[in-house]
């Protein structure tokens, strides 16, 4: 049972665009959410978060939002940059630093 | 700069061998866990702990047992290894409660032949 899920394998857009990646989650117990970046043979890193008190957090080019009744999160790029090329996991828990529960993953390629 | 530390970033092993993936982190995080990563499937919880010789089973347990003698270090064992364990192995530590994210460490790539 994939309780996060990221229906989108893959994204490609252009520099200086804007890039969305989406996420769904089944769990209504989830309340922390976070996004993480990873390039290849490296270990994620953190990128940003929400708690489900809100439904927005803005990091510099970064901004996740949150629809609690869709249960849908969204992480918004822009502009993008061709560093930004790279797998994206949203990853959820109840509970901050608790136990999280990944997506499969989305992996962004912007094109220069 | 804190840091998590897995202690191989490449591994080849046997079919059956005993094998032993250490992680250790300098940040004195209470909580502690153990990933792997496969192509389509993301990263799946296998252990984790919250304190030291606590533990807890993750989604995916099996054939995995873990240690955690001391707060730092968190020991991913494989009891015998097959096949289907060729995988990224992640180790990630975390404070309690803590408004952040996980800090991972670079991953250990296993290959069991």
């Amino acid at each position: 049972d994939q309780q996060v899920k990221q229906n989108s394998p893959s994204l490609s857009v252009q520099e200086g665009r804007i890039s969305i990646l989406n996420c769904d989650y089944t769990n209504s117990m989830f309340d922390y959410f976070l996004w993480y970046k990873k390039y290849p043979a490296e270990g994620p890193t953190f990128l940003i978060s929400i708690s489900s008190i809100k439904d927005k957090n803005e990091d510099g080019r970064f901004t996740v939002f949150l629809n609690k009744s869709a249960k849908h999160l969204s992480l918004h790029i822009v502009p993008s940059q061709p560093g930004d090329s790279a797998v994206y996991f949203c990853a959820a828990s109840v509970g901050s630093g608790d136990k999280l529960t990944f997506g499969t993953g989305t992996r962004l390629a912007v094109r220069p | 700069d804190v840091k998590v530390t897995q202690s191989s970033r490449y591994l080849v092993k046997r079919t059956g061998e005993k094998v032993f993936l250490e992680c250790v982190q300098d940040m004195d995080h209470e909580n502690m866990f153990w990933y792997r990563q496969d192509p389509g499937l993301g990263l799946r919880l296998i252990y984790f702990s919250y304190d030291v010789k606590m533990k807890e089973k993750g989604d995916i347990p099996e054939g995995y047992s873990v240690s955690r003698e001391k707060k730092e270090r968190f020991s991913l064992i494989l009891e015998s290894a097959s096949t289907n364990q060729t995988s990224m192995y992640l180790c990630a530590s975390v404070r309690l409660q803590a408004n952040y994210g996980y800090t991972f460490g670079s991953g250990t790539r296993l290959t069991v032949v």
